[in-house]
């Protein structure tokens, strides 16, 4: 499978603990997103990288949340002291930024619940 | 003012209707737009991009008025297959932003 791969598919935790997930972007993409997404709602922007680079951060992204892509290639997302409000499908997406019309490609997401 | 605005629907609409939704965004500036389609509890997988003279893939026609800022959807000859949620997708600059969706729903 070439596409964009996240995991855990899954994240059940309690309320002040710390969780990770990653994300292995497609090989040849050089930009990789995180976005989260609520019921009902479309997709919110966190941040993104171009290749190792963290370009952009969200004013949704706290203090709390921290993002890396040491090598240019797979990324992780940490959530320190998780509360409830942060309960979300995590999706991750990667795109050849070039020339021609970037496009998205998503991940199957992160679903995280916060007891 | 949220930067794509949609109708929420949902939009019930027989097998073999035509239907049409449309997103409106706020960003003059904006560079590129798309319509990703997103199953219940999926992620969201791309449609269609939207070119300024409007595009067409098999039963699905985009349409973009620059001037108005608007982008519309047609589906013709719905399928049962087509209910899912419709994002509208603005591209700013280094920056996707979306709708929260239309829902449509294609009853037997």
């Amino acid at each position: 499978d070439t596409g964009v791969s996240q995991n855990p598919r899954h994240k059940i935790t309690k309320r002040g603990q710390n969780v990770t997930f990653r994300c292995d972007p497609i090989s040849e993409h050089n930009r990789l997103y995180w976005y989260r997404q609520t019921l009902g709602q479309g997709p919110e922007f966190l941040t993104y990288f171009q290749n190792e680079a963290q370009l952009e951060k969200s004013r949704l992204l706290s203090d709390r949340f921290s993002a890396e892509r040491p090598k240019g290639s797979f990324s992780t997302l940490e959530i320190q002291r998780t509360e409830q409000g942060d309960s979300a499908m995590y999706l991750c997406a990667s795109s050849f930024q070039g020339p021609t019309n970037e496009k998205l490609f998503f991940g199957s997401g992160t679903q995280l619940s916060v007891l | 003012r949220k930067e794509v605005e949609q109708d929420p629907g949902p939009f019930n609409v027989p097998e073999g209707a035509t239907v049409a939704f449309n997103c409106t965004y706020s960003n003059s500036a904006s560079q590129s737009f798309f319509w990703y389609r997103q199953d219940c509890r999926k992620e969201p997988k791309l449609l269609m991009s939207v070119y300024s003279s409007g595009n067409e893939d098999g039963r699905f026609t985009a349409q973009l008025n620059r001037a108005s800022q608007y982008i519309s959807l047609l589906i013709r000859d719905s399928k049962l297959s087509d209910s899912a949620t419709y994002l509208c997708v603005v591209r700013g600059f280094n920056k996707f932003y979306f709708g929260s969706g239309t829902k449509l729903n294609v009853k037997p």
